[in-house]
């Protein structure tokens, strides 16, 4: 079975750009999660989609916005970029049931100049 | 507030010793612990998981312990092997994360 994948894997931006990350789960997992990883704040929680809705969402601003497709497949947007938005960004999926084990993807690194 | 709290933030532990690490969590609703394994350039990889009905759970070389009315629960990690080097980090119920602990094992 192929893992999660996420494109692209680095990316440049500007600050005040907007930047739309994609993850494609693995066959036949309908949860997506959402993380930021940085060194000072480690791995964050931004958000779940399960079945094309979000069921959990962390603690993030409004700049921070995600949506799942039919298939699963999940993109999440950060608007007006800022400099502390510079970071690892991880996509997990997993099966439906509480008790599955989520699998992360190998991130997509975001720079913010 | 940081709701899982992880020890040391940095561990160097010679070939065949033994690594430990330790976390502690507030929440008492938490219902899931997990430990991943994250190398450099690649996202985390469960190592292994227990819930709270459980004391101890072993993997091969890796062992969770978890004590509940503490509210704290360990990895060790037998016979630490030079590709063990990596970051570990626990969590509870998925969306909630320990800051990592970077180990080394020296061969």
């Amino acid at each position: 079975k192929a893992g999660v994948t996420q494109t692209p894997r680095y990316l440049i931006k500007t600050r005040g750009q907007q930047v739309t990350l994609s993850c494609s789960p693995i066959s036949g997992h309908r949860s997506v999660s959402w993380y930021q990883q940085t060194p000072g704040q480690g791995l964050q929680f931004l958000f779940e989609y399960f079945s094309e809705t979000q069921r959990n969402k962390g603690n993030f601003p409004g700049r921070f916005s995600g949506r799942q497709f039919s298939n699963s497949r999940s993109e999440m947007n950060v608007s007006t970029l800022e400099l502390g938005d510079s970071a690892l960004y991880l996509c997990a999926s997993r099966g439906a049931a509480w008790g599955d084990e989520q699998y992360f993807g190998p991130g997509t690194r975001l720079t913010v100049t | 507030q940081q709701q899982v709290k992880q020890s040391p933030q940095s561990l160097i532990v010679q070939k065949g010793g033994i690594s430990i690490i330790n976390c502690a969590y507030e929440n008492t609703a938490f219902d899931y612990f997990p430990w991943y394994q994250q190398f450099p350039g690649k996202g985390p990889a469960l190592l292994i998981a227990i819930r709270p009905d459980v004391s101890e759970k072993k993997e091969g070389r890796f062992t969770i312990s978890f004590n509940k009315s503490a509210k704290q629960f360990s990895l060790h990690i037998m016979d630490s092997q030079p590709g063990d080097s990596a970051t570990y980090f626990c969590a509870a119920n998925r969306g909630f994360f320990g800051a990592g602990t970077i180990l080394r094992v020296k061969s």
